[in-house]
């Protein structure tokens, strides 16, 4: 039974550019979540996708999109790449139904934006 | 929204001791309190986690208490290893129901735990 698989594992980025990253969840789930994180802080929501739609989203700005697939695999696509932006990009997956506040976290993307 | 604080930031115990860690919350609607263990370089992970019915769950050498009238739960590592060592977040989610998918976790801001042979 596959986990949560990400890729790229790393990228890098100058400014300007545009970005996706991609995300399979574990086997039996429905929901999809992405979150930064920054080096040395907790992982930062961005936002969430069940049902194929944007269900729930963080305090992030629109240069951050994303898209879940009938599969429910899902992308995280971020435009306009500043500085800042330079983190490691988790995806998470969980059940909408038994245990469904259990998040699996991917090993996530390391996106440098020089 | 949700607001939650770790502490302490950083913890230093010797191999056998035991540790324990903090985490505060606001939203008194929580009902799921669960922890994660992030080792250097490494996705994190649910190592434990209790929901608002029960005081304490134990599992080995990890146990996690909460205290929903002070809005607070821990972490109690005893008997310490080397292994041990890693970033512990907790992460209470908000209440927010959506689709029939509860809301997404608030991280606090982690502690770091090092353990010493």
């Amino acid at each position: 039974d596959a986990g949560v698989t990400q890729s790229p594992t790393h990228l890098i980025k100058t400014r300007g550019q545009q970005v996706t990253l991609r995300c399979s969840p574990k086997s039996g789930h429905d929901t999809v979540s992405w979150y930064q994180q920054a080096l040395g802080q907790g992982p930062q929501f961005i936002f969430q996708y069940y049902e194929e739609e944007e269900r729930q989203r963080g305090n992030f700005p629109d240069r951050f999109s994303g898209h879940q697939f009938p599969n429910y695999s899902s992308e995280l696509n971020v435009n306009a790449l500043l500085l800042g932006d330079s983190a490691l990009y988790l995806c998470a997956s969980k059940t909408s139904t038994l245990s469904r506040e259990k998040l699996f976290f991917g090993s996530g993307t390391q996106l440098s934006v020089l | 929204g949700e607001n939650v604080e770790q502490h302490p930031s950083t913890l230093s115990v010797q191999e056998g001791d035991s540790a324990v860690i903090k985490c505060t919350y606001s939203d008194s609607a929580s009902n799921y309190f669960p922890w994660y263990k992030q080792e250097l370089g490494k996705r994190p992970q649910l190592i434990i986690d209790i929901r608002s019915n029960v005081g304490e769950k134990k599992d080995q050498r990890i146990a996690v208490t909460l205290n929903k009238t002070a809005k607070h739960f821990s972490l109690h590592i005893t008997e310490t290893q080397p292994e041990d060592s890693a970033v512990y977040f907790c992460a209470p989610p908000p209440l927010m129901n959506y689709g029939g998918s509860q809301g997404n976790l608030i991280f606090g801001k982690g502690t770091k735990l090092s353990v010493k042979p």
